[in-house]
Parts: C-alpha cells; sequence; structure tokens
C-alpha cells in the first residue's frame, strides 16, 4: 500500500532564508510523488509533480524537490522564503490511477 | 476564466439532515473528484468519477452521496448517516489521461450545529 510522511508538521523560516520540507513515501510501484499548496480556506495548488523522469523537479514560485529513491525521499526545497510562501503544503504520492495519498501537511510559518 | 466553483463557501446545517455540496468545472475535464479534509490531516477521498453516468468510492464514502448527470457537475450529499460531517470539502478535477494532475476548487466549510 502507498503512503506518504511529512516528517514536521509545522516549519518556521525567517524571510529570506532557504526553506526545507521533508516527505517520506512508501510505495510498491514506481510512484508519481507531487507537492501541493493550501492557502487558508483555499484550494490545493500545485507545485510540481514528479514522473521517472529527472530527479530534480523544478515547481512554480521558486520551489524545487528532488526525488531519492534509496531514501525513499521527496524533499521540497526553496533558497530564500518569502512572506507570500506562509501556506499548508501537502506531500502525495500516487502508484495507480485516481488514487492518490496525501500527507497530514506541513505548515509553513514566514517570519519577516 | 476557466477553473472548478464549489459553492456555497460556508454550510451550516442541523443534525440529522441532509445537505448537498456544489461542484461545477467549466475545463472540460472528464475526471471529478470529492475530498474531505480535517484540522492536521491530509485529503481523503470520499467518491471520484471517471466519466458521466459512473462513480466509484473512495476511502470514506460511507454516509455520503454523489451523483454524475453532466460532465460539468458532481454534487456531493452529506446524509445524516454521516457521523462526524463538519470537515472542510473539496472537489477536484482532471484532464482525460492524467488522473494524478488534479485541480482543485476553493472548498465548502460545513459545520454541523
Amino acid at each position: 500500500a502507498q503512503s506518504v510522511t511529512q516528517l514536521d508538521s509545522h516549519v518556521s523560516v525567517s524571510e529570506g532564508t532557504p526553506v526545507l520540507l521533508r516527505c517520506n513515501y512508501s510505495s510498491s510501484y514506481s510512484p508519481s510523488l507531487f507537492w501541493y499548496v493550501q492557502h487558508p480556506n483555499k484550494g490545493l495548488q500545485l507545485l510540481l509533480k514528479y514522473t521517472s523522469a529527472a530527479t530534480l523537479v523544478k515547481g512554480i514560485n521558486g520551489f524545487e524537490a528532488e526525488f531519492k529513491k534509496s531514501e525513499t525521499s521527496f524533499h521540497l526545497t526553496k533558497p530564500s522564503a518569502h512572506m507570500s510562501d506562509a501556506a499548508e503544503y501537502f506531500c502525495v504520492v500516487s502508484d495507480r490511477p485516481y488514487d492518490m495519498r496525501f500527507g497530514a501537511g506541513t505548515r509553513l510559518t514566514v517570519k519577516p | 476564466d476557466g477553473g472548478i466553483t464549489q459553492s456555497p463557501k460556508y454550510l451550516f446545517r442541523k443534525e440529522g439532515q441532509n445537505v448537498t455540496l456544489s461542484c461545477e468545472q467549466n475545463l472540460n475535464h472528464d475526471a471529478m473528484y470529492w475530498y474531505r479534509q480535517d484540522p492536521g490531516q491530509g485529503l481523503r477521498l470520499i467518491y471520484y468519477s471517471q466519466i458521466v453516468n459512473d462513480f466509484q468510492k473512495g476511502d470514506i464514502a460511507e454516509g455520503y452521496s454523489v451523483s454524475r448527470e453532466k460532465k460539468e457537475s458532481f454534487p456531493l450529499t452529506v446524509t445524516s448517516a454521516q457521523k462526524n460531517p463538519t470537515a472542510f470539502y473539496l472537489c477536484a478535477s482532471s484532464r482525460p489521461g492524467s488522473p494524478d494532475t488534479q485541480y482543485f476548487g476553493p472548498g465548502t466549510r460545513l459545520t454541523v450545529l
């Protein structure tokens, strides 16, 4: 069975410093992996998607994630945090059509 | 503008009442989905529909029902059988052939009084 674990429920950074949101996954197959962002009381927006091409995936708003099969990880990074990055971030794994498993989410706080 | 609309944004209902949440999309997507989100948890799939007049149960379908009479619309009914319906409900859709890339609506927050 596929599953995903987000290792931090809350991450706090200062504006202009790097962001690291950690995600480990479990899958019996070659999965697709995603990061979504959710601002308060809004729907989710796709940040980036990995589908067995390049292991380093670039997304929107300067975010990127690296797929590491040996570590079963898909951590999300950004070199310099902006106040507008404050939101909830979800790591998602999918190894079958129509079946996406969401992590519990990581709330990112950005301090001025 | 293309997108997914959900209405209402906030919904209140008394215990024992059924309530229907609306989801409409003008993206010409074949597949549509309903998720439930609770505080501190990820999204959980309630139902999904690959095409008109067809739908499948997700992980937490008990106490919910759906219909898919039109491609653009996928309403969700929360019945009185749902024991803990207070939650944030999200509708999504996906293009043909890309079920793992989903586009989400803004959500409906349901509160049972």
